[in-house]
């Protein structure tokens, strides 16, 4: 079965720095991999998605992640963190089984944006 | 384009009730599924529905059923409740063409059992 890592529970940055949260799946074949963002008291809201190609996917917000397959890695990034990025983040693989399509989440991370 | 909609938005139960929570999905989406999210954790699927079938289940006891209506909106039911059934469940909608499609999730239920 596939898996997903997120090593920081907890995130701290400064309004302006840069980000990186990092993501690393378990899945035997080509992984379908997302990020979330989820506010306090709201849904899931998708940033970006990798299927194939460019390794580097452009999402909303300003975000962008790498996919690595050698590493099984695929981390989050944004340049330039806004007050408003304050939330939690989930990275997510699809499994495609018998009947359908699921999604495994990993078990987040809170980003907290110092002013 | 009216997005994925959750009714209630909160629900207070005692434990061993039942309860019964509602999803409309997606305009031209006809696939939904259903994910529990404890605090602190990451959502965890619990079913799909496509086409008013279950087309694929997590690792969720019997006494969690769903039902998809012809319109393609949702249940979601669970009997039996017990203290950690308390969570925030989410519907998502999808439309089942291609390999993968992507999900739409709603806000969700806060579901508090007590």
């Amino acid at each position: 079965a596939q898996s997903v890592t997120q090593p920081d529970i907890h995130i701290t940055v400064s309004e302006g720095a840069s980000l990186e949260l990092r993501c690393n799946y378990s899945y035997g074949a080509t992984p379908y991999l997302f990020w979330y963002v989820q506010s306090p008291g709201q849904g899931l809201q998708l940033l970006l998605k990798y299927f194939s190609g460019d390794t580097l996917v452009q999402g909303i917000k300003g975000f962008e992640a790498e996919f690595k397959r050698s590493q099984s890695s695929f981390n989050l990034r944004k340049p330039s963190v806004h007050w408003s990025d304050a939330a939690e983040y989930f990275c997510a693989v699809a499994e495609f089984t018998g009947g359908g399509n699921k999604l495994t989440f990993g078990t987040g991370t809170q980003l907290k944006v110092e002013l | 384009e009216t997005g994925v909609t959750q009714s209630p938005t909160h629900l207070i139960k005692t434990r061993g009730q039942q309860v019964t929570l509602r999803c409309s999905s997606q305009s031209g989406h006809n696939t939904v599924s259903w994910y529990q999210q404890a605090l602190g954790q990451g959502p965890q699927f619990i079913f799909q529905y496509y086409r008013e079938e279950e087309n694929g289940r997590g690792n969720f006891p019997p006494r969690f059923s769903g039902l998809q209506f012809p319109n393609y909106s949702s249940e979601l039911n669970v009997n039996a409740l017990e203290l950690d059934d308390s969570a925030l469940y989410l519907c998502a909608s999808s439309s089942a063409s291609g390999r993968y499609n992507e999900q739409f999730f709603g806000p969700g239920t806060r579901l508090t059992v007590l």
